[in-house]
């Protein structure tokens, strides 16, 4: 079993659509988080999610809005998509640091092109 | 600000060689945990080996261990016996538990093995 997934893998789509991009994960894990990581490889934290709760929120245009229906759930709705919006968005989760075992658990990323 | 610096863009190994590859962290933290991420092709981030900040002791996995050095704030990551499949990206990422707990990403080292 997949211990998180998102969905799509890849997404292609033209400038100015909404979309959205889902995450899921098994490992019963307490926080999720969203990455982006440019052209260049650079990872950078989108946001974060604890139970549910909005923790993080990294400067990132109000065009992105992640959703945390659950605890297990940490989808991100994009709008008016732009050009420099293209990269490789990923999902993670982690349980709470200093409880043991801390480390974050990666998607398999999602690909997002806009023409 | 904390800042994960890796000065080697690039870097290669004979296989069955050892290689090292280099990082530095800036922070005003006394706990926090530092990693080693590989990002093969297949985009997948798979985690290879972790610290925590208050254990003196290298962290070691297999072929792969940590020079941890808290007051030079470095954290080398040497690949013992390396093998086609250790090519990847690795980065060198750092948690911090203040403004709500993330990872931090230094700017990867791409690693190419030489048969």
């Amino acid at each position: 079993d997949t211990a998180v997934s998102q969905t799509p893998k890849y997404l292609v789509t033209q400038m100015g659509n909404d979309k959205s991009i889902k995450c899921e994960q098994n490992l019963g894990h307490d926080t999720m988080y969203w990455y982006k990581q440019d052209s260049k490889k650079f990872l950078k934290i989108m946001f974060s999610y604890n139970n549910k709760e909005l923790i993080i929120n990294e400067t990132v245009p109000n065009r992105f809005s992640p959703k945390s229906p659950d605890k297990a759930h940490l989808n991100l709705h994009i709008n008016s998509l732009e050009l420099g919006d293209s990269a490789v968005y990923f999902c993670a989760s982690s349980q709470e640091f200093r409880q043991g075992d801390e480390k974050l658990f990666f998607g398999s990323g999602t690909q997002l092109s806009v023409l | 600000a904390q800042t994960v610096t890796q000065s080697q863009p690039e870097m290669s190994v004979q296989e069955a060689e050892t290689v090292t590859l280099s990082c530095t962290y800036d922070t005003s933290e006394s706990d926090y945990y530092l990693f080693w991420y590989k990002q093969p092709p297949s985009r997948q981030m798979i985690l290879v080996i972790r610290q925590e900040a208050y254990k003196q002791q290298n962290a070691t996995e297999n072929r792969f261990s940590v020079n941890f050095q808290k007051a030079a704030k470095s954290f080398s990551l040497k690949i013992s016996d390396s093998q086609l499949g250790d090519a990847a990206m690795y980065f060198c990422a750092y948690y911090i538990y203040n403004q709500g707990g993330k990872l931090i990403f230094g700017q990867g080292t791409e690693l190419s093995v030489k048969p």
